[in-house]
């Protein structure tokens, strides 16, 4: 059974930063890709950022470009975000997505999300 | 970029009816990146329809996909009390983008 556990969320100022980290299971985590997608209080969905199974490939949305940073350790199927510079529009719930087969951005399997508050 | 608007915003109807949502794109989309998402109350998303038709794994076939170009939709044949929820289209080719969301809820 595939499972994504996501961790790190919580409060913290703007200017801030945070570290999310995702443990999976259940599947070849070298295999697939993984993204994060989030989703402010009441609204929709909004793609965050994908690193390939290698981890040699990373996109972000624009929004978070030089500020997040996503980065895998296949060691330990672990999936990271660093988020540093942080705003109060970066407030949401984060969910570790799976990519599926060879799709970069097709999700299949999501964490529960961990919510991210930015506020002074 | 594509922008996907989802139409109508909420749809109130009433257990076992049927309900079409549709999702209309800014411009074509190939119909093999075209996916379907449900999000229950409280709930992380789950994947439904991909390449615009395709059931993913353990998705009732009340559930059902089509459409080609810039128009989508996804169809509820008969809808269960568990089927009411937002439902999310999304483009995967590249860019992912994501509709604004349809809430099908009960009349």
């Amino acid at each position: 059974e595939v499972q994504l556990v996501e961790s790190g969320g919580g409060l913290v100022q703007p200017g801030g930063s945070l570290r999310l980290s995702c443990v999976a299971s259940g599947f070849t985590f070298n295999t697939h890709a993984m993204s994060w997608v989030r989703q402010a209080p009441g609204k929709g969905l909004e793609w965050v950022s994908v690193i390939s199974g290698s981890g040699g490939d990373t996109f972000h949305t624009g929004s978070v470009k030089g500020r997040f940073t996503i980065s895998r350790d296949n060691s330990k199927n672990t999936l990271y975000l660093q988020m540093n510079g942080l705003r109060a529009a970066d407030t949401a719930v984060y969910y570790c997505v799976k990519g599926r087969g060879a799709w970069l951005y097709l999700f299949d399997y999501w964490g529960p999300g961990t919510l991210v508050s930015v506020s002074s | 970029e594509i922008v996907l608007t989802q139409s109508p915003g909420t749809l109130s109807l009433s257990p076992g009816e049927r309900a079409t949502l549709t999702c209309r794109a800014s411009e074509s989309v190939s119909s093999r990146y075209l996916a379907w998402y449900q999000q229950r109350p409280g709930q992380a998303p789950r994947l439904l329809i991909f390449g615009s038709s395709s059931r993913a794994a353990g998705i009732p076939d009340r559930f059902s996909g089509s459409g080609s170009g810039t128009d989508f939709t996804l169809t509820i044949s008969r809808l269960e009390p568990e089927d009411f929820a937002v439902y999310y289209c999304q483009q995967y080719g590249s860019s992912p983008v994501f509709g604004q969301g349809t809430k099908v809820e009960i009349k």
